[in-house]
């Protein structure tokens, strides 16, 4: 089956600064890359996703880009602000059929004022 | 619209003890899903639904059973609980299974002692 790594755990920025989160995925097969953020006790909510046909998506602050080549998409973050602090969750699926979902262990982004 | 809801919010079990958490939504989604929180984690699947009246293991099945009586609903049973079920639970639904956003419920605390 799938298998996601994702880097880093925990990443400390100041705020302005830029974050990268940068995720693995093992099946050669997915082409359905999601990425959710989740606030400290709240639910997981989907903020950017790619499709294998596409190598990068901007969606104002946040960006995703994917290399299939090397089996490796990351999340990038720009002027970041406290309320981007958060748990953010990369996933992999394929985009066909009865596709489930195999998520990354989860990055802790602390952005500091 | 409420979107996914789940019941009970918390709960605290004894070794052994059963019990049923319910998840509902209101967007006439097809497909659901459990998934299971643990610190350090990320969110592993434990049983889903294409349809009512069908469920499917996910990556972690064992100690729980499913049940999808009806479209909107779709039930995590622990028939014995251990202390190795505690955790969050979040319950998903999706419109379509490939490559579509899911949307998650609020989450189930529950500790077993």
């Amino acid at each position: 089956g799938e298998n996601v790594e994702q880097h880093p755990s925990t990443l400390s920025v100041q705020e302005g600064d830029s974050a990268v989160i940068k995720c693995t995925y093992s099946d050669s097969a997915s082409n359905y890359f999601p990425w959710y953020k989740q606030e400290l006790g709240k639910r997981p909510q989907l903020i950017i996703d790619i499709r294998s046909n596409v190598g990068e998506k901007k969606d104002q602050r946040i960006a995703v880009t994917l290399n299939k080549t090397a089996k490796h998409f990351s999340l990038h973050i720009t002027e970041t602000q406290p309320e981007d602090s958060a748990v953010y969750f990369c996933a992999a699926s394929q985009n066909s059929g009865y596709s489930t979902l195999t998520f990354g262990k989860g990055t802790m982004l602390l952005v500091s004022p | 619209n409420a979107g996914v809801t789940q019941t009970p919010k918390f709960r605290v079990l004894k070794t052994g003890q059963s019990m049923t958490l319910l998840c509902a939504q209101d967007m006439n989604h097809e497909y659901m899903y459990w998934y299971r929180q643990d610190p350090g984690m990320g969110l592993r699947l434990i049983h889903y639904s294409v349809g009512e009246g069908t469920t499917a293991k996910g990556e972690v099945p064992d100690g729980y059973n499913v049940s999808r009586l009806k479209k909107q609903n779709f039930l995590l049973g622990l028939e014995s609980a251990a202390p190795s079920q505690t955790s969050v639970y979040f319950c998903a639904s999706s419109y379509r299974m490939d490559g579509y956003e899911q949307y998650f419920g609020p989450g189930t605390r529950l500790t077993v002692t």
